[in-house]
């Protein structure tokens, strides 16, 4: 089965750090991949996913992530977080057709 | 569109009553899910349907739970009785066409206290 796994629990940044969350999973075959984000109080929405091609995705809002497959991880990055980035992260994961499975998640806070 | 709606937004019932979350999908999708989402175990998805009719139900934690899409516009995530160890976010989600490829959307979830 596949599993997904969000290193850090919760996060702490001061406004302009450089953002790193990683994310592993578990699966030997083709995945897509996917991070949502949930801010405070609102619904997940999607930030960004890759099927295949180029590796380094990029989504909405600044946020890129990096598809090393021999790794088995999905980082997502920001090279200058801001206050409104605070919310939690999810990394998920599913091959072909078949549900995702979400990690569960990265708490980022960022302060001023 | 307006989304994925739920109700009710907040639900709080005593251990042993019976509990209905509402769902209704963004018109013309497919799939809809439900998931339920604690601290302790993330997010877990419960069973999903496509076309109305239910495709994987293992999530479900047990016969308390049930869950039905009787129209292609709502679906409904019954507990009866209910626990305090029910207490959770429950969120539905659906997405167009290809499944499990797609972005899902989500909606407001429906937080849920049992006491």
């Amino acid at each position: 089965a596949q599993s997904v796994s969000q290193h850090n629990h919760h996060v702490i940044l001061s406004e302009a750090a450089s953002l790193e969350l990683g994310c592993n999973y578990s699966y030997g075959g083709t995945v897509n991949l996917f991070w949502y984000v949930q801010y405070p109080g609102q619904h997940l929405q999607l930030l960004l996913k890759y099927f295949s091609g180029d590796p380094l995705v990029k989504g909405i809002k600044g946020f890129e992530a990096e598809f090393i497959k021999s790794k088995f991880s999905f980082n997502l990055r920001k090279p200058s977080v801001q206050w409104s980035d605070t919310a939690e992260y999810f990394c998920a994961v599913n091959a072909g057709n078949t549900p995702l499975v979400f990690g569960k998640g990265t708490r980022l806070s960022v302060i001023a | 569109d307006a989304g994925v709606i739920q109700s009710p937004r907040h639900e709080v019932t005593e251990m042993g009553q019976e509990v209905t979350l509402r769902c209704k999908p963004i018109s013309g999708h497919d799939y809809l899910f439900w998931y339920r989402q604690t601290m302790m175990r993330g997010l877990e998805l419960l069973i999903y349907f496509n076309n109305n009719v239910p495709i994987d139900d293992s999530g479900m934690p047990e016969d308390r739970f049930s869950a039905k899409m009787p129209n292609a516009s709502f679906s409904t995530l019954k507990i009866q009785p209910s626990e305090p160890r029910d207490s959770a976010v429950y969120f539905c989600a659906s997405t167009p066409g290809q499944g499990n490829y797609n972005e899902q959307f989500f909606g407001p979830g429906t937080r849920l206290t049992v006491l």
